[in-house]
C-alpha cells in the first residue's frame, strides 16, 4: 500500500470553528490533492499541490485553504466551518500528472 | 451533463455471475482510472489505462478511445467484490485534473 495517512479519521466540530485536516505521505510524490465526497456527486477537487509551496484551486475551493511547507505534508483548513462542509474528505497523491493515483483512507467531518 | 457517466448506478448479482460496469466520458483524455471503494473504506486504484485492455486476476478493464467508453468486468464474482466502483478520467488539456463518475454500487449475493 502507498504510504499515505490522513488525520484525523473522524471529526465533529461546531459551525464557525476552524478545522485542519492533515495528509501525510512517505512516497515523495510531487502531486497532492484534496477531494470531498458527497452523495450524488463524484469526488470533487478542492485544492491541489504540485510542489512545496505550490498550490492551486480546484472546482470547489470556496471556504477552504491549503498549505504545503514540506513535500510529505498537505494541510486542508476550513477557516470557519459550515454545515455544507460536512463531507468525507480524501487526500490523494501522484508522482506526476500521468501516473496512478493513491488515496488516503478518508476523513469523515461533521459540522454541527 | 456530467463529463463522466457510469452505468448502472446500482447492480445486484448472484455469486459467480459475470459483471460489467460501464463508463462513458465526453472529453479528450490521456488516461482512465478504475477505482474501488469498500463501505466505510478508502479508495483503491484498480487500473489505469489509456488504450486496449488490462487484466488483474478476475478483473478486466477495457477502453475504446474512439467511442469514449470503458468497461470494467468481473469474472466469477464473489461477495467480497461488493463495493462501489468509480471511473475517473484525466483530461488531456489544461491542468490535466481527474474528473470522477458518481460510482456504481455492486452487491454480490452469496
Amino acid at each position: 500500500d502507498a504510504g499515505i495517512t490522513q488525520s484525523p479519521r473522524h471529526k465533529v466540530t461546531e459551525t464557525g470553528t476552524p478545522v485542519t485536516l492533515r495528509c501525510h505521505q512517505t512516497e515523495n510524490h510531487r502531486y497532492m490533492y484534496w477531494y470531498r465526497q458527497d452523495p450524488g456527486h463524484g469526488l470533487r477537487l478542492i485544492h491541489y499541490s504540485y510542489g512545496v509551496k505550490d498550490t492551486d484551486k480546484g472546482e470547489v475551493s470556496d471556504g477552504y485553504s491549503v498549505s504545503r511547507s514540506k513535500t510529505e505534508d498537505f494541510l486542508l483548513t476550513l477557516e470557519s466551518a459550515t454545515s455544507s462542509q460536512t463531507s468525507v474528505y480524501f487526500c490523494a497523491i501522484t508522482r506526476d500528472t500521468h501516473t496512478e493515483a493513491f488515496f488516503g483512507q478518508g476523513t469523515r467531518l461533521t459540522v454541527v | 451533463k456530467n463529463e463522466v457517466e457510469q452505468s448502472p448506478q446500482n447492480l445486484t448479482a448472484q455469486e459467480g455471475e459475470f459483471i460489467t460496469i460501464n463508463c462513458s466520458y465526453s472529453v479528450g483524455i490521456s488516461a482512465l482510472h478504475w477505482l474501488q471503494q469498500h463501505p466505510g473504506g478508502g479508495i483503491v486504484s484498480l487500473f489505469m489505462l489509456s488504450s486496449g485492455k488490462k487484466k488483474h486476476g478476475r478483473l478486466i478493464a477495457t477502453i475504446n478511445i474512439q467511442e469514449k467508453h470503458s468497461s470494467l468486468h468481473i469474472t466469477a464474482s464473489h461477495p467480497r467484490d461488493s463495493a462501489v466502483y468509480i471511473c475517473a478520467v484525466r483530461s488531456n488539456f489544461g491542468n490535466e485534473k481527474l474528473t470522477f463518475g458518481t460510482g456504481t454500487r455492486l452487491t454480490i449475493i452469496p
